[in-house]
């Protein structure tokens, strides 16, 4: 079982509004990944957690907060945000496979409107 | 720094015929992974196939081959036999392996490809 769940898949909000994205794995992976994607462009990595820590920040703006509360969830805290954040929001999980390298796992993504 | 280049933005097959997407990487690094993604336009990043830079033969998986040529530093993907369902956008990626992980994903710009009954 390779499944990533993330909600809701779809979200239209004001640029006054707070939200938050939601990721789940159930696979035991060690490793969690927000990526955005803009149309017709590769996805852009955000954030990485290892083992619930933060790993990596790509220099993302303040208004994306994530957090890790557990091994298996992910969350994406929105604030403030602009209409040219308005993308797909991919998270992701991976573990380290003797046959399969750290191979990454997508859920099927939030598709994310500021209005 | 690492370097994937697709330079097929779209390509368009007749079904059951097989089609080779084109990929080729840079990187100074002896230890990395190439791997290729499918997303349909429901937007899902569908994990295809993986190969490791020691790998010496190439990886298959069902209808999905890796043609992996190291030293052109290539890695096209064959998809043999088409099916309609095979129209999508096609990524190709790259990470280093190093002991520490967490290892981002390098993308190309992906190439479009059309299945024509």
């Amino acid at each position: 079982d390779t499944e990533v769940t993330q909600t809701p898949k779809h979200l239209v909000m004001g640029m006054t509004n707070k939200k938050s994205l939601k990721c789940e794995q159930h696979m035991g992976h060690r490793a969690m990944y927000w990526y955005k994607q803009k149309a017709k462009k590769p996805p852009e990595l955000m954030f990485v957690y290892s083992y619930e820590k933060l790993s990596i920040n790509e220099s993302v703006p303040s208004r994306f907060s994530p957090e890790c509360p557990n091994s298996s969830l992910l969350n994406l805290h929105l604030h403030a945000l602009q209409p040219e954040d308005s993308a797909l929001y991919l998270c992701a999980s991976s573990h380290r496979d003797r046959v399969l390298g750290e191979t990454q796992y997508f859920g099927p993504g939030t598709r994310l409107l500021v209005l | 720094a690492q370097k994937i280049t697709q330079t097929q933005p779209g390509m368009f097959v007749q079904e059951k015929e097989a089609v080779t997407l084109d990929c080729t990487y840079d990187t100074s690094d002896q230890s990395y992974g190439l791997f290729w993604y499918k997303q349909p336009s429901s937007g899902e990043m569908i994990f295809l196939i993986y190969q490791g830079s020691y790998d010496e033969q190439n990886a298959t998986e069902g209808r999905y081959s890796l043609n992996f040529q190291k030293a052109r530093k290539s890695a096209n993907l064959v998809i043999s036999a088409s099916q309609l369902g095979d129209s999508a956008m096609y990524f190709c990626a790259m990470s280093l392996i190093s002991n520490f992980g967490n290892e981002k994903l390098t993308f190309g710009t992906g190439t479009r490809l059309t299945i024509i009954p």
